[in-house]
């Protein structure tokens, strides 16, 4: 079955700088890769996603690129500020009616 | 409701008791899963029911543990004969299946404690 390797466990930056969180995917069948942000003591919540068709997607600050031949996926936080700082989860899934699998998580600190 | 419901929000039992944790996804979503997360920890995926299909129990860690989907709707977590090492926040996540894949969105969790 699919495996998500997610890294790193912990990351510390800057306030302004920018972070990034990789992870690894199994199955040459996943297509679809969600990110959630878990704050504190909260659920977690989608911030964004992407398809297996394309490459890249934005949304504001928060950016995810796609390497299907790699079989990586990537989160990019810019110019992180201190609300960014919580567990941040990758997932990838292959189909519709397939079970959804999640990284470990990385737990970012945004450093004042 | 809007979100997917849990309750109760906080269960404080006795080692040896059982308990149950009940979910409410978000109306029309045909996918539900269970999760345990221990303080600091990552999500543990426990079970997976899907539509009519025979539910995924590979996640479940004991024969303690037990879920159940009535009516493809509300859905129970039954813990017996609890340990102290069952404390965690135990969340439900529901998704819209069909078409393109649709995320999961999570409920509040329950947050158990065993003395």
């Amino acid at each position: 079955g699919e495996n998500v390797e997610q890294h790193p466990s912990t990351l510390s930056v800057q306030e302004g700088d920018s972070a990034v969180i990789k992870c690894t995917y199994s199955d040459s069948a996943s297509n679809y890769f969600p990110w959630y942000k878990q704050e504190l003591g909260k659920r977690p919540q989608l911030i964004i996603d992407i398809r297996s068709n394309v490459g890249e997607k934005k949304d504001q600050r928060i950016a995810v690129t796609l390497n299907k031949t790699a079989k990586h996926f990537s989160l990019h936080i810019t110019e992180t500020q201190p609300e960014d700082s919580a567990v941040y989860f990758c997932a990838a899934t292959k189909n519709r009616d397939d079970k959804i699998i999640f990284g470990k998580g990385t737990r970012l600190h945004i450093l004042p | 409701g809007a979100g997917v419901s849990q309750s109760p929000s906080n269960k404080v039992t006795e080692k040896g008791k059982d308990v149950e944790l009940r979910c409410d996804p978000i109306s029309g979503h045909t996918a539900l899963y269970w999760y345990r997360q221990s303080l600091g920890q990552g999500l543990e995926f426990l079970i997976y029911f899907q539509g009519n299909s025979a539910p995924d129990k590979s996640g479940l860690p004991s024969d303690r543990f037990s879920a159940e989907r009535t009516g493809g709707s509300v859905s129970t977590l039954t813990i017996q004969r609890t340990q102290q090492e069952d404390s965690a926040v135990y969340l439900c996540a529901s998704s819209k299946m069909g078409g393109l894949y649709q995320p999961q969105h999570f409920g509040d969790g329950t947050r158990l404690s065993i003395l």
